[in-house]
């Protein structure tokens, strides 16, 4: 079984101020691991993905995440908000697949975080 | 290809009628996914199709709710006597994967369902 917790549900920095956004998860096997983006009343936009190839992972809009197994944490991060990241974010993961078995679509979504970035 | 399509965006229904709505993934996309996602939560996982066999089910897919893929190409789910409590954010996403591999989950940008 797998799950994701990510701490607080609303975060809100300043333009210009780092974004921290914090997921950790549980998975008995080696999880693949997203972050999605939802803008209000869209679809979900990854952000980016950990695939179990470079622990530090480079996504679009210059976020990136890094991979720590040793605290089953997978933190989101942005040096610098910008006013259009406000948006809420969530944190995912996939089992990795097996031959026939499960997809990298299925995925146990954590709670969502809300950013808000204000002047 | 636009990337994955929904319709209707927004439905509203009375409590007992049957809805029904439409996914079209993205077109090389051999896997498709529905999602339903109530309000302050994440998505929930509900049904897969790999092609047009449906792979797998949620507990949440009540038997109330049924969900088909009859060419391997746009599916559609059904929710009959609909209830207050089925009004949500109803997803779909598609990927390509094989023997195991495949790329990430691309999202459409869902159905919403408000049920009066």
């Amino acid at each position: 079984a797998q799950s994701v917790t990510q701490l607080g549900s609303h975060v809100s920095v300043s333009e210009g101020a780092l974004v921290l956004l914090r997921c950790n998860y549980s998975s008995s096997v080696p999880p693949y691991l997203f972050w999605y983006v939802q803008y209000p009343n869209q679809g979900l936009q990854l952000l980016l993905k950990y695939t179990s190839a470079a622990t530090l992972v480079k996504g679009i809009n210059g976020f990136e995440a890094e991979f720590k197994k040793s605290e089953t944490s997978f933190h989101l991060t942005k040096p610098s908000a910008h006013m259009s990241d406000a948006a809420e974010y969530f944190c995912a993961v996939s089992a990795v697949g097996n031959a026939g078995g499960t997809s990298y679509g299925k995925l146990t979504f954590g709670q969502g975080t809300i950013l808000t970035v204000h002047p | 290809d636009t990337g994955v399509s929904q319709n209707p965006r927004h439905k509203i229904t009375k409590r007992g009628q049957n809805v029904t709505f439409r996914c079209d993934p993205i077109s090389e996309h051999n896997r498709l996914y529905w999602y339903r996602q109530t309000l302050g939560q994440g998505p929930e996982f509900l049904t897969y199709f790999q092609n047009e066999a449906q792979l797998e089910k949620s507990r949440l897919l009540s038997d109330r709710f049924s969900a088909e893929r009859p060419k391997g190409s746009f599916s559609t789910l059904e929710i009959q006597r609909t209830e207050q409590g089925d009004s949500a954010m109803y997803l779909c996403a598609s990927s390509f994967g094989w023997a195991g591999r495949g790329t990430e989950a691309f999202f459409g940008q869902g159905t919403r369902l408000t049920v009066v």
